[in-house]
């Protein structure tokens, strides 16, 4: 997987929203941009996923950069429940090999009520 | 939406004995699933992917001998650690792809198995 750059923690209050960089300089065309997210004592869950064009979903919304190189998820009112570790990935694409992830070590958002 | 389940959720085991975990995809088939551990405070390590009808292949640094993998159907594969020792201890984790959704969409995480190896 290419490599991707995501600050170590990050905090938010409650309703507000959130932006969860991601930078990722030596994407390929062909490479998605996947976002997962990780409570804890749980398995990761799948948050949203974006090519080029801004992706969204009822849980988050992904801003593309018009290069590529960098992303942002959005958590447009961060409750409680989103306190989690946020991970970008850009999953190898096609091939046997996709599904095979490789985790950084992510963004651990903290929610303040 | 599509599921993975693990089961046991947690697991308490004497040292020397061995344990399986199983990795479910409820409502589709997976003819490749991967298994990850997670030591405390640290990242998903992937371990091995797991391959329907064939071995597994197992990342660099991870014993095939010990930690046993079976993909025998669609939606099972089975990860068994042999003789555990207390080193052992993690949070296992696998994930499965929806075949249907193509080389690009999610992928479907099970609840992990807290192993604890005494």
């Amino acid at each position: 997987d290419a490599k991707t750059t995501q600050p170590n923690s990050m905090e938010s209050n409650e309703e507000e929203p959130v932006h969860l960089p991601c930078n990722h300089s030596t994407i390929s065309g062909t490479d998605y941009i996947h976002w997962y997210r990780q409570l804890p004592s749980q398995g990761p869950e799948y948050v949203i996923h974006g090519l080029t064009s801004n992706v969204n979903n009822r849980m988050a919304s992904l801003a593309i950069a018009e290069d590529r190189k960098s992303s942002t998820l959005i958590l447009h009112r961060a409750t409680l429940r989103d306190a989690a570790v946020y991970y970008c990935i850009l999953p190898l694409a096609g091939g046997t090999s996709y599904g095979k992830l490789t985790f950084g070590q992510g963004t651990i958002l903290t929610v303040h009520p | 939406g599509a599921v993975v389940s693990q089961h046991p959720s947690w697991v308490i085991c004497k040292s020397g004995t061995s344990v399986k975990i199983e990795c479910r995809s409820l409502d589709f088939q997976a003819t490749t699933m991967f298994w990850y551990r997670q030591f405390p405070k640290q990242s998903l390590m992937l371990m091995a992917t797991s391959n329907e009808g064939s071995k597994a292949t197992y990342e660099q640094g991870v014993e095939k001998d010990k930690f046993l993998i079976n993909h025998a159907s669609l939606t099972l594969s089975t990860l068994t650690v042999t003789s555990a020792h207390p080193e052992d201890s993690s949070f296992y984790i696998c994930s499965a792809r929806d075949e249907a959704g193509g080389k690009t969409g999610e992928l479907f995480f099970g609840e992990g198995s807290r192993l604890t190896v005494l």
